[in-house]
């Protein structure tokens, strides 16, 4: 089995809301990503947890607030955000250690009005 | 700077003809190797890990690694228009670094 779940499949928010956005896998994988992705354009990495600490940060804004409550578990807190942030926003996990394959979740698109 | 480099497309070929994709990468400490699918409005699916040189073959896919030139290709047998997808290619360990896809279209 090798499910990611996210939920919402959609999200729509004002410039001044707070969301977040849920991830979550079964597989017992130990390493546990976020990626931003536009249109036309690659996964663009933004956080790494690995055993349940940040391990990765890609210099991403602050209004984007990760948290990993368990392993199987994976939220990205959004804040104050702008337009341009809108896209879909990708979770992925990885067994960890020296198992690098990432299998990815459907992914949330959320639009920023 | 990390890169892997891909050509865009659009790659068009023929129904039941071999599709060849290729990408390049910077990094030669990279160790692993992934071919990701990904249909359009969908996620990325992996679909092949390389981590050594020389061939690695899975139903109709084949992929192909070669450190020294730091060239990975994957081959489409037999290519159906379900094939039809942007192919992401990308290396790297605990941070995997994506090329920018290539556009495979399966012509009928």
């Amino acid at each position: 089995d090798t499910e990611v779940t996210q939920t919402p499949k959609h999200l729509v928010m004002g410039m001044t809301n707070k969301k977040s956005l849920k991830c979550e896998q079964h597989m017992g994988h130990r390493a546990m990503y976020w990626y931003k992705q536009k249109a036309k354009k690659p996964p663009e990495l933004m956080f790494v947890y690995s055993y349940e600490k940040l391990s990765i940060n890609e210099s991403v804004p602050s209004r984007f607030s990760p948290e990993c409550p368990n392993s199987s578990l994976l939220n990205l807190h959004l804040h104050a955000l702008q337009p341009e942030d809108s896209a879909l926003y990708l979770c992925a996990s990885s067994h960890g250690g020296d198992s690098y394959e990432q299998y990815f979740g459907p992914g949330t698109r959320l639009t920023v009005t | 700077q990390k890169e892997v480099e891909q050509n865009s497309g659009p790659l068009s070929v023929p129904e039941g003809a071999i599709a060849s994709l290729n990408c390049t990468y910077s990094d030669r400490g990279s160790q692993s190797f992934f071919w990701y699918r990904q249909y359009s409005g969908k996620s990325p699916e992996l679909i092949m890990s390389i981590y050594s040189n020389g061939d690695k073959e899975d139903g109709r896919f084949t992929a192909q690694l070669n450190k020294a030139s730091q060239y990975v290709s994957l081959l489409i047998r037999d290519s159906q228009p379900s094939d039809s997808a942007t192919y992401l290619c990308a290396a790297g360990d605990d941070k995997i670094i994506f090329g920018k896809g290539t556009r495979l279209h399966i012509l009928p």
